[in-house]
């Protein structure tokens, strides 16, 4: 089973601090997501990364950064914690090829695997 | 993406059959449906996705009307477990890029019976 490794399940930080929230995928997945989960809000999409070192902004991109140095990890940087980015932040990765590197169909685009979640406290 | 609309919860009787209705009722020709739920304090699971013909795997079944305007995920023998809100969505499929935007709506809190 592909897995999606979240390094903390629980962080609290103070305001001003930077946090880094690490993922890492198995699968040789191509894409990799960062989304924050709010009551009330849903899932909403920070940044992803559909190639090494390639990043593009989601919808709600500001007040954080990503880095993608290795095809397995997608590293979510907050760089000068907010108390409004107190949340869960989920990660994400996906592929259109199967273990085999056979393409797919365009269905399994939209089939992501989510790591367990890192609930984010700043005080 | 076209709008889905789930009932807000349901119950459900341990070992029964759970049944999860979806109204999609304006989707296009290439949206497919897909199923997710998330277990309280988890990130949410991938169940099942479908086109236009039924689907069934490991998890779940997924059946979709003719003219595909509502879609209903069945769980066959729903245990404490599958306690969980359920979420709908209907997107289209897309080869290259990675503008995976999942909306994930307000779901259906599954709540299974013991």
């Amino acid at each position: 089973d592909v897995k999606v490794t979240q390094s903390s399940r629980y962080l609290v930080k103070r305001t001003g601090e930077k946090v880094f929230l690490e993922c890492v995928q198995d699968m040789d997945h191509e894409n990799m997501f960062w989304y924050r989960q709010d009551p009330g809000l849903g899932l909403r999409l920070i940044y992803f990364s559909y190639d090494v070192k390639m990043k593009e902004k989601g919808d709600i991109p500001e007040g954080y950064s990503v880095s993608r140095e290795k095809k397995e990890r997608f590293s979510l940087i907050l760089e000068s914690a907010s108390t409004n980015q107190t949340s869960m932040y989920l990660c994400a990765s996906s592929s259109l090829r199967n273990p085999l590197g056979q393409l797919m169909t365009s269905g399994w685009a939209n089939v992501l695997t989510f790591g367990a979640g890192s609930r984010l406290t700043v005080l | 993406d076209a709008k889905t609309t789930q009932p807000t919860s349901m119950d459900c009787a341990e070992g029964r059959a759970a049944n999860l209705p979806c109204n999609h009722s304006t989707i296009s020709g290439n949206e497919y449906v897909y199923w997710y739920r998330q277990i309280h304090s988890q990130g949410p699971q991938y169940i099942i996705h479908g086109l236009k013909n039924n689907e069934t795997n490991e998890m779940a079944s997924l059946i979709i009307t003719e003219d595909r305007k509502s879609s209903t995920l069945i769980l066959p023998h729903a245990t404490l477990r599958d306690t969980a809100v359920y979420y709908c969505i209907a997107r289209p499929g897309l080869y290259g890029g990675a503008t995976n935007k999942l909306i994930f709506g307000t779901g259906t809190l599954l709540a299974v019976q013991p």
